[in-house]
């Protein structure tokens, strides 16, 4: 049973680095079938996927052009998890952000993380 | 992008009758392998959503059979044949065949 158990700080200054963690059980960072997502969720913006990480002979990003000039997700296989990082955060990336897997184009996003509220307010 | 929309957005459903959400696609989601990536995913009250149908039409693991996706192109349906209390949610589909992944902006089901 695959369990993606999110951290991170609830609470962020603008201007600065929204930073989460994915702690991954039961699979592998560094699988070559599937691949690690961050997506979050805003009452504005509704679901947005926002990019992910995944490792074939060597690793891969995708990001969404809405945020492609401030993300960056880097896996960890020492701790076999993966991480966001979202700089220079204003008020509008106040969401809940989650963490999920996908198994390619037929089955996205077959395991969730339990979500991260963050706020971005000084 | 592609744009997703969803019709109703909100659904007041009573329990033990059927349920229907459309979602429409703002181009073909048939991919150039042939197959169409068209998901419905289910979010219960305080919890992350739930992926239930993938490829249109298939069930993912553990889902119950009360649930039936169907479509082609740029327009696809979500059955429930008998909706049950645990059906209360936020339902949405979401395309995966072309990046970037878009999602609809989701239907209320109340009973």
């Amino acid at each position: 049973q695959v369990q993606l158990q999110q951290s991170g700080p609830g609470l962020v200054k603008p201007s600065q680095t929204l930073s989460l963690t994915c702690a991954i059980s039961g699979d592998s960072v560094s699988s070559n079938t599937v691949a690690w997502n961050w997506i979050r969720q805003s009452p504005s913006r509704g679901l947005e996927w926002l990019g992910r990480t995944y490792y074939r002979s060597k690793w891969y990003n995708d990001y969404a052009l809405s945020v492609k000039s401030r993300i960056t997700i880097n896996p960890d296989t020492s701790k076999n998890q993966f991480s966001l990082h979202l700089n220079s955060v204003t008020p509008e990336d106040t969401a809940v952000y989650y963490c999920s897997r996908d198994r390619g184009r037929a089955v996205a996003f077959d395991y969730w993380g339990q979500g991260n509220p963050v706020t971005v307010s000084s | 992008d592609i744009l997703m929309t969803q019709t109703p957005l909100s659904s007041p459903v009573t329990l033990g009758q059927p349920a229907s959400i459309s979602c429409r696609s703002s181009q073909s989601l048939v991919h150039s392998d042939g197959k169409t990536y068209l998901s419905w995913l289910q979010q219960r009250p305080g919890q992350p959503p739930r992926l239930l149908i993938y490829k249109i039409s298939d069930r993912f693991s553990g889902v119950p059979d009360r649930f039936s996706g169907s479509g082609a192109g740029t327009d696809f349906t979500l059955k429930i044949s008998r909706v049950e209390a645990e059906d209360v949610g936020v339902y949405y589909c979401m395309q995966t065949t072309q990046f970037p992944i878009t999602f609809g902006q989701g239907t209320r089901l109340e009973i």
